[in-house]
């Protein structure tokens, strides 16, 4: 079985700062590792995701993460953030044989202080 | 592009009664994943259905079961509700056209149902 660890339950920044939100994972079998975004009263969206390849990926609003195999984590960073990246934030993975069945961990509360 | 949608947005019931849910997939997908978010937590998948046939189950007891429809819209359904089944409940589709299901599809989400159960 898969299981997602987030380290941080909430993370406030003042606003332009550099932010990272830690993810480690645990897996006996190889994975594929996602990031989601989730604004109030909204549904998750997909900010990156890790298949293949090189292990630092980039995604949408500026974000990015990196893939450590031997450290089993996936972390998001963003170098400067905005008012606007307030939101909750899921690390979640799946195996890559069959269907994907995402597990997610439970989430980091980004604050974005003025 | 029509994306996720589902309802109702919010549903109220009882415990011991009933309830269905509705999630209309995007457009070209043929894959419908049904997640459980409980207040404070990340999503829990419930199960996956695709072209019709059920396609995975996580923890859920069989009083959660569900449908997928020809034109690949979904149901899902929570028999003998229990207070702990309050939560939000996602909808995500993926998967176009004749492309085998597989893991490093996007899953795209709709924007939930709150159920609250009392």
């Amino acid at each position: 079985a898969q299981s997602v660890t987030q380290l941080d339950s909430q993370v406030p920044v003042f606003e332009e700062a550099p932010v990272e939100l830690r993810c480690n994972y645990s897996s006996s079998v190889s994975v594929y590792l996602f990031w989601y975004v989730q604004y109030p009263n909204q549904g998750l969206q997909l900010l990156l995701k890790y298949l293949s390849g090189s292990t630092l990926v980039k995604g949408i609003n500026g974000f990015e993460a990196e893939f450590n195999k031997s450290q089993t984590s996936f972390h998001l960073r963003k170098p400067s953030v905005h008012i606007s990246d307030t939101a909750e934030y899921f690390c979640a993975v799946t195996t890559r044989a069959g269907a994907q069945k995402l597990v997610f961990g439970q989430g980091t509360r980004l604050t974005i202080n003025p | 592009e029509t994306g996720v949608t589902q309802s109702p947005t919010h549903l109220i019931k009882t415990r011991g009664q009933q309830v269905t849910l509705r999630c209309s997939s995007q457009s070209g997908h043929n894959t419908v994943s049904w997640y459980q978010q409980a207040l404070g937590q990340g999503p829990q998948f419930i199960f996956q259905y695709y072209r019709e046939e059920e396609n995975g189950r996580g923890n859920f007891p069989p009083r959660f079961s569900g449908l997928q429809f020809p034109n690949y819209s979904s149901e899902l359904n929570v028999n003998a509700l229990e207070l702990d089944d309050s939560a939000l409940y996602l909808c995500a589709s993926s998967g176009g056209g004749g492309a085998a299901k597989t893991s490093t599809d996007t899953q795209y989400f709709g924007p939930g149902t709150r159920l609250t159960v009392l």
